[in-house]
């Protein structure tokens, strides 16, 4: 079983900074790593897919990183509507699995 | 545009047995894999189960293998989760999620369904 491992749990920021989230997995899974943000009540909704592409309607100033064990999402500068709860997924190997989600608050 | 409903959750009691569905609209349903991810109050994601297009091939998470079954029926668009000895770790809402097949990542997601196992 893949282990996804997300930090930090929480990420304090202000509106126009930048956010960096991490995603390390246990074993590799080369690229098959996406990245869902979840707002309360709602259902999640894919941001990120093969590590770096962005899903549709997803604006540039979120981008990913990353290949193997070690991956990122940024988003280069903090909207209000950005400041949610982010979970990355490997898709490389049964079972699949979620890491345990970081959020991102003002 | 794709769309999905789940509909069947609400309270049962331990060791009781729920069947929880899923209807699709807006796609070639039969083209598709499909998920179920569930979350627990308070806390993260957890991929449940999935069924390949053809209903094939089906993937449990540990937790659940050997007692919950999903399956679907391509000519209805509908998709299932049946669950028996059910526990109270299994509270969570159920989403059901649209796979980018033959990858196995959600682009569509469910609003999800409340299951409640108490007594």
């Amino acid at each position: 079983e893949t282990v996804m491992t997300q930090s930090p749990a929480t990420l304090s920021a202000s509106p126009g900074e930048r956010a960096t989230l991490s995603c390390r997995a246990s074993q590799s899974v080369g690229r098959n790593l996406a990245w869902y943000q979840q707002k309360p009540g709602q259902a999640p909704r894919l941001v990120m897919f093969a590590a770096s592409s962005r899903a549709t309607g997803v604006p540039d100033r979120f981008s990913g990183s990353g290949s193997g064990t070690e991956f990122t999402l940024t988003i280069s500068s903090l909207q209000s509507e950005d400041f949610e709860v982010y979970y990355c997924q490997q898709y490389n190997k049964w079972p699949l699995s979620f890491g345990g989600g970081t959020k991102v608050e003002i | 545009e794709v769309q999905l409903s789940e509909s069947g959750g609400g309270l049962i009691q331990p060791g009781g047995s729920l069947r929880v569905s899923c209807a699709a609209s807006g796609l070639s349903f039969g083209n598709y894999a499909m998920s179920w991810v569930r979350q627990a109050p308070g806390k993260g994601l957890e991929w449940v189960s999935t069924i390949n297009g053809g209903a094939g091939n089906t993937y449990y998470a540990d937790s659940v293998k050997g007692r919950f079954t999903i399956s679907r029926d391509n000519s209805k668009n509908i998709l299932s989760l049946q669950m028996d000895s059910l526990r109270a770790e299994d509270t969570a809402v159920y989403y059901c999620a649209k796979d980018i097949t033959p990858l196995h990542y959600m682009d569509v997601w469910g609003r999800g369904t409340t299951v409640t196992v108490s007594s």
